[in-house]
């Protein structure tokens, strides 16, 4: 059973840090990999999929690279800022039989970047 | 715009009460899912849809049911609500196999 783990589960930084968050998976067959941003409350906002041929995928500020031989996955975040403050999920697709693909999530880190 | 949207955001209910959690999405995908989050957890799927007519149930056993009548709408029911079932219910759809999922803002159901 595929399980995900997210280090650290929490992370306060000054403003203008970088700063990288880490995932790991245990099972390497994996589909594709997501990363996700949570605000206190809300639903979740998509980030950036990594496709399990890719090595690294950009956005803005944002970095995802993905090792999936080793099962592990980190978003590096540039010049934080306040407004990066937020819970950050991790989650890996997977084939979970019967023809389904399936989302495994982690517990996420909640980042705190303070002025 | 095309969007994901659920009703109601947030519901206090007492027990033994019929709730329906409402999904809909204009985006034209698919699939749609149903994933259930308590407070500090992971996220864990309860139920998921791949097109009309079609639905399964996900990892985290529920008594929760759902149908998908129409594409765009995939409601959630609990016939008798329970403290038990005080969560965050979060929605989402996807356009093709293992393709990226998109969240809507959730409903927070409270049992009292």
């Amino acid at each position: 059973k595929q399980e995900v783990t997210q280090i650290p589960a929490a992370l306060s930084v000054p403003e203008g840090e970088n700063l990288v968050l880490n995932c790991s998976f245990t099972d390497s067959a994996i589909y594709n990999l997501q990363w996700f941003r949570q605000d206190p409350g809300k639903g979740l906002t998509s980030l950036l999929l990594i496709q399990s041929s890719q090595r690294e995928q950009t956005s803005g500020r944002l970095n995802a690279s993905l090792d999936k031989s080793s099962g592990r996955s980190t978003l590096y975040i540039a010049a934080s800022q306040p407004g990066d403050s937020a819970t950050y999920l991790c989650a890996v697709h997977a084939y979970s039989g019967a023809g389904s693909y399936q989302l495994t999530f982690g517990k996420g880190t909640k980042l705190s970047v303070i002025p | 715009e095309a969007d994901i949207y659920q009703t109601p955001r947030y519901l206090v209910i007492g027990t033994g009460k019929k709730i329906t959690l409402e999904c809909s999405q204009t985006m034209g995908h698919d699939k749609m899912y149903w994933y259930q989050q308590d407070p500090g957890m992971e996220l864990h799927l309860i139920h998921y849809s791949y097109g009309v007519n079609s639905t399964e149930k996900g990892d985290l056993s529920s008594e929760s049911t759902v149908s998908r009548i129409r594409t765009e709408h995939f409601p959630l029911t609990l016939e008798s609500a329970r403290p038990s079932h005080t969560s965050q219910y979060l929605c989402a759809s996807s356009g093709g196999t293992g393709s990226e999922q998109y969240f809507g803002p959730g409903t927070r159901l409270t049992v009292t």
